[in-house]
């Protein structure tokens, strides 16, 4: 238990679908981020937030919408995905206290997401 | 390039084999080091890390020494069991709040 849990587990999707994956930490970290873990492909990291600010989105397309309303909570809202899409997407926080050059990532477990 | 170099796996060993898993980085600076471990069917955990230069960090029986002079971070076990496959992951954080992953390596130990 890390102390960050991710909400479904598992999801299958169709390509016309509006769903939302939901990430929840309560461990006081301000920097929260969304990765995409596609089989034998690097960990690619998507989109980081910092005291709720957006401060990377790594060219993810638009399907991919994320919202970060308060510090502990982190979504990613997908809409009209394709096949492609299908990977193990990982949500982490990480404290950032100024001191940054220990920056641990605590991951939750993910959500399996399937697009049919 | 990658900022984060770890080997290529899958790495098959049989129980109580010596493991090595080698990773070395680039930096500008003085990064922490990390090695995650994730298990099939969950996220990243944090395994062990080392914050300067020397330091060995070490967790369940693996181990990693941070060596500035060879920019590597190799991760050892003594004795892998049956329960320490999984994909073991290189990280490094420097400068920025952002911890920067090498592609991961499978590990796969048989009885």
């Amino acid at each position: 238990e890390t102390g960050v849990t991710q909400t479904p587990r598992h999801l299958v999707m169709g390509m016309t679908n509006k769903k939302s994956l939901k990430c929840e930490q309560h461990l006081g970290h301000n920097a929260m981020y969304w990765y995409k873990q596609s089989a034998k492909k690097p960990l690619e990291l998507m989109f980081v937030y910092n005291f709720k600010e957006q401060t990377e989105n790594n060219s993810v397309p638009s399907r991919f919408s994320p919202e970060c309303p308060n510090s502990s909570h982190l979504f990613l809202h997908l809409h009209t995905l394709q096949p492609e899409d299908s990977a193990l997407y990982l949500c982490a926080s990480s404290p950032r206290t100024g001191g940054e050059l220990d920056t641990e990532a605590f991951f939750g477990q993910g959500t399996r997401l399937t697009v049919v | 390039g990658d900022s984060v170099t770890q080997m290529e796996g899958p790495v098959t060993l049989s129980e109580e084999a010596f493991l090595t898993i080698n990773c070395t980085y680039t930096a500008t600076g003085y990064p922490s080091l990390f090695w995650y471990v994730q298990y099939p069917g969950e996220g990243l955990q944090l395994l062990l890390k080392a914050t300067k230069a020397d330091d060995k960090g070490s967790n369940k029986g693996f181990e990693a020494t941070y060596r500035k002079e060879t920019t590597s971070f190799h991760l050892e076990k003594g004795s892998v069991q049956v329960s320490d496959s999984a994909v073991y992951f290189c990280a490094r954080g420097e400068g920025s709040y952002i911890p920067t992953f090498g592609r991961g390596t499978s590990l796969i130990v048989h009885p």
